[in-house]
Parts: C-alpha cells; sequence; structure tokens
C-alpha cells in the first residue's frame, strides 16, 4: 500500500530538549516536504526537499532542521524545541511525473506539543 | 509569494443541497495545479479534485466539481447532494515546480 509514514504520531516534550519526527516513503517520490498547521492559517510549508541530499526552506524554517540521506526518509528535527512549536505537523511527498499531477499524498500528521 | 485565500472560514449546507466553496489565488506562472482536499475530525488530509490549469474542462469526481475561472484565478468547489460524511475543513491548495500553498481552509457542516 502507498503510504507516507510519519511518528511519532502524538508527542509532548519540554521545552529546549532535542526532538526528531521521522517520515518516510514507499512510493519512491522525489519531492518531500513538511508542514505545520496552525488554526486559522491552513498549512505552512517548513522545508522541502527535491531529491536526495538536496533541501530548501519552505515559508516558516526557523527553528526547524531538515535532512536527505535516503530518498525515502526525510525527518524533522527540532534542535531545541520552544512553545510556539507546538502544533500539528504533516509530512508529504510527491512524484514530479506529468502523469501524477503532480498530486501531494500526506501523512497522517504528528500533533506536537512543547510545555 | 503566491496566495491562496479561502474567504469563507465557515459554511452549512443542508443534506442533500449543494454548496460552493470559494477560494482565489494569486501568481505569475502559467503552469500549476490546483487542488481542494476535504480534512475531517481525523486530521487525515484526503484528495478531493485535482485540476491542471492547462486544461480549460473543469474537472469532477462524482459529487464534486470545480468552477475554475484561469482568468480570474478563481477555483470554487462544489459539492452536490450533500452527505453528512462531507462535514470537514476543506482546504484549496496551488502547486507550481516546488511551491505548494493552502488556504486558511473552509469549515463545512452538513445539517441533517
Amino acid at each position: 500500500e502507498a503510504q507516507v509514514t510519519q511518528n511519532p504520531r502524538y508527542l509532548i516534550t519540554v521545552t529546549g530538549k532535542k526532538l526528531t519526527v521521522t517520515c518516510s516513503q514507499n512510493m519512491n517520490h522525489e519531492y518531500m516536504s513538511w508542514y505545520r498547521q496552525d488554526p486559522g492559517l491552513g498549512l505552512r510549508q517548513i522545508y522541502y526537499s527535491m531529491n536526495v541530499e538536496v533541501t530548501d526552506k519552505g515559508d516558516v524554517p526557523e527553528g526547524y532542521k531538515v535532512s536527505r540521506k535516503e530518498k525515502r526518509n526525510f525527518p524533522l528535527i527540532l534542535e531545541s524545541p520552544s512553545p510556539n512549536q507546538t502544533s500539528l505537523y504533516f509530512c508529504a511527498s510527491s512524484s514530479r511525473t506529468v502523469s501524477s499531477g503532480n498530486t501531494i499524498y500526506f501523512g497522517e500528521g504528528s500533533w506536537l506539543t512543547v510545555v | 509569494a503566491q496566495t491562496v485565500t479561502q474567504s469563507q472560514p465557515e459554511m452549512s449546507v443542508q443534506e442533500a443541497e449543494t454548496v460552493t466553496l470559494s477560494c482565489t489565488y494569486d501568481t505569475s506562472e502559467s503552469d500549476y495545479y490546483l487542488f481542494w482536499y476535504k480534512q475531517p475530525p481525523s486530521r487525515q488530509m484526503i484528495l478531493v479534485i485535482r485540476q491542471e490549469a492547462y486544461k480549460q474542462q473543469n474537472a469532477t469526481e462524482n459529487r464534486f466539481s470545480v468552477n475554475f475561472q484561469k482568468a480570474a484565478k478563481s477555483f470554487s468547489l462544489k459539492i452536490s447532494d450533500s452527505q453528512l460524511g462531507d462535514a470537514a475543513m476543506y482546504f484549496c491548495a496551488y502547486r507550481s515546480n516546488n511551491d505548494m500553498r493552502f488556504g486558511a481552509g473552509t469549515r463545512l457542516t452538513v445539517k441533517p
């Protein structure tokens, strides 16, 4: 089954304690990205990756890091989480072929609370 | 920067009736894609419908259809014969190359 898997799904952590949210896709997609969803703001892009070893900032990259060492994985790293990073996070992937219509496939979301 | 605007934070519809959700976007690109995603209470993001900008014909998926007005940069979603299961948050989205942007969402309530 084609899917994007992110873990953990739910996490409560304390300010300053480094954490990583993993993301993996099994569709051999080149493009992967991270979004955060906050009330009234929709989804905002944090980082994206066009392919292995190629990453770039989205609209709200401050406080986050990513890496793309393998095509299937795209972890999101919060080096020193702060309460304003409390949010619902989505990992997503996409093929770049025209036939796919550039459709973005989403993981199930990760609820992160920083206290 | 490209922006996506959903001017209706909330909408309601009677079961079996038709409702239209509005979306406008701003872009200088000629080649792009537009999407509507549904987010039920589970928070899962579910693709409802997709439209390629180079296609003049409006996309249709069963009870869901769009009214794509490229010159006006408008992309509305029409839901016919609304069902209780259609109740959700709906996001309009734009994609061009690496740029993917979402509107703030419209919460749809379906009344029995």
